[in-house]
């Protein structure tokens, strides 16, 4: 299996909602990422986890909160988002922590979550 | 710091031309990595190919091509014979420093036409 899923596919909600975005691996990676991608950008890196432990945030505001209950899942809680959150939220996966070493592995990203905040 | 170039922002061929997207990279790490994203209009990331700094051998797979060479810190991707489902955006990354960060440069956008 070396699919990563990610649900739900869209989400559409308003400023004051609670919701969260899920994402699966199976392939045994070690390492899990969370990138925001707006129209037309490259994708922007969040929070990066490590054998289930946060290792890189980068500077992301606290109404998004990411959590590692195991080593295949990852989420990212969405609360009291802005209109200019709105984008296209993509998870990775990669063989290995991401420790200092400094030997990449390719990262393998799920389809994403279209997110609309109202 | 770590800077990644892709001057071309779309290019437009017609289908079984031969295409190439540069990708110009500055780092001053000796050991690096270099990878390759295709991003169709669907919106999720393919991998399509990982190099290190240490091996500058050009690699084929199929239609698609790369050349690496450090002298002039490029990374360029060929695709011969291109096809209607190579329409895509197109990303170079690079991965120095640890902590598996990459930095994307800012895409090429491939359109491939009839």
């Amino acid at each position: 299996d070396t699919e990563v899923t990610q649900t739900p596919k869209h989400l559409v909600m308003g400023m004051t909602n609670k919701k969260s975005l899920k994402c699966e691996q199976h392939m045994g990676h070690r390492a899990m990422y969370w990138y925001k991608q707006k129209a037309k950008k490259p994708p922007e890196l969040m929070f990066v986890y490590s054998y289930e432990k946060l290792s890189i945030n980068e500077s992301v505001p606290s109404r998004f909160s990411p959590e590692c209950p195991n080593s295949s899942l990852l989420n990212l809680h969405l609360h009291a988002l802005q209109p200019e959150d709105s984008a296209l939220y993509l998870c990775a996966s990669s063989q290995g922590g991401s420790g200092t070493s400094g030997s990449y592995n390719e990262q393998f990203f799920g389809p994403g979550t279209r997110l609309t905040v109202l | 710091a770590q800077k990644v170039t892709q001057a071309q922002t779309e290019i437009s061929v017609v289908e079984k031309e031969d295409v190439t997207l540069d990708c110009v990279y500055e780092t001053r790490d000796t050991t690096y990595y270099l990878f390759w994203y295709k991003q169709p209009p669907s919106g999720e990331l393919v991998f399509l190919i990982r190099r290190n700094s240490f091996d500058e051998q050009n690699e084929i797979s199929g239609r698609y091509s790369w050349n690496f060479q450090k002298s002039t810190s490029s990374f360029n991707f060929t695709i011969t014979a291109s096809q209607v489902v190579d329409s895509a955006v197109y990303f170079c990354a690079l991965g120095t420093g640890g902590g598996n960060k990459l930095t994307f440069g800012t895409g090429t956008q491939l359109k491939v036409e009839l």
